[in-house]
């Protein structure tokens, strides 16, 4: 199956901007999507496409893609952004089925 | 309004079957894609299963041939049959709605625009 990698962790002071990043060949062909995961609560779609929110996400949040990494960027990150986010693409393997990165757990400092 | 309502978690011996339903409003299962999500305890998001519009069925490489997902038109519900639990399948569940992102004639990506609130499955003895 096709491998995506994140940074375990990333901190950002209350404010300023974070950036998560996912890497994967994959991300070559195919936009990522990024998922905010809250603790004790379901994922919610936060970008996908090659920048796109959904209605009733903060236009804080931005998504970009430059070779196998795509990115997922907070402009002024809030203190209710703290949060597990995840990065998911096609499977290069077979591109029918959907493979997740492990995940970026954002402190906001 | 869109919701997704997942059911039929519980605490199940290994070896056990059980099936999880996702009960959908707002919009109609048989004219999208849905999938099943499951989050193992402290771990990340695994995909598990895919049920297209046009029927097809696709499943991750860790079920594949135990589980089963299928879809009730009728009572616009997804279903994944889990069949041969081991401990390693301990995790709650979701299920979302699975969109193919297109422009300009071709698609480059899926997304999940709407989860479910999860269900619990323990496998233990």
């Amino acid at each position: 199956s096709s491998e995506l990698t994140q940074d375990p962790a990333v901190s950002v002071a209350l404010g300023q901007t974070a950036k998560i990043t996912c890497q994967g060949d994959i991300l070559r062909s195919y936009y990522a999507s990024w998922y905010q995961q809250k603790a004790g609560q379901a994922p919610v779609l936060v970008i996908y496409g090659k920048n796109n929110r959904p209605s009733g996400i903060p236009d804080r949040f931005s998504g970009s893609s430059s070779g196998n990494t795509a990115s997922l960027t907070i402009t002024g990150a809030q203190a209710e952004d703290e949060a597990d986010y995840y990065c998911k693409s096609r499977d290069s393997s077979d591109n029918r089925h959907v493979v997740f990165a492990g995940g970026t757990k954002l402190t906001v400092l | 309004e869109v919701q997704l309502v997942e059911s039929g978690g519980g605490v199940i011996q290994p070896g056990g079957s059980l099936r999880l339903s996702c009960a959908a409003s707002g919009f109609t299962v048989s004219s999208n894609y849905m999938s099943w999500v499951r989050q193992a305890p402290g771990k990340g998001l695994e995909w598990v299963s895919v049920i297209y519009s046009s029927d097809s069925t696709y499943y991750a490489d860790s079920v594949k041939g135990r589980f089963t997902i299928s879809r009730d038109n009728s009572k616009n519900t997804v279903y994944l049959q889990m069949n041969s639990l081991g401990a390693d399948d301990t995790a709650v569940y979701y299920c979302a709605r699975d969109r193919d992102y297109c422009s300009g004639g071709s698609c480059y990506s899926r997304y999940f625009d709407y989860w479910g609130q999860g269900t619990l499955v323990i496998v233990s003895s």
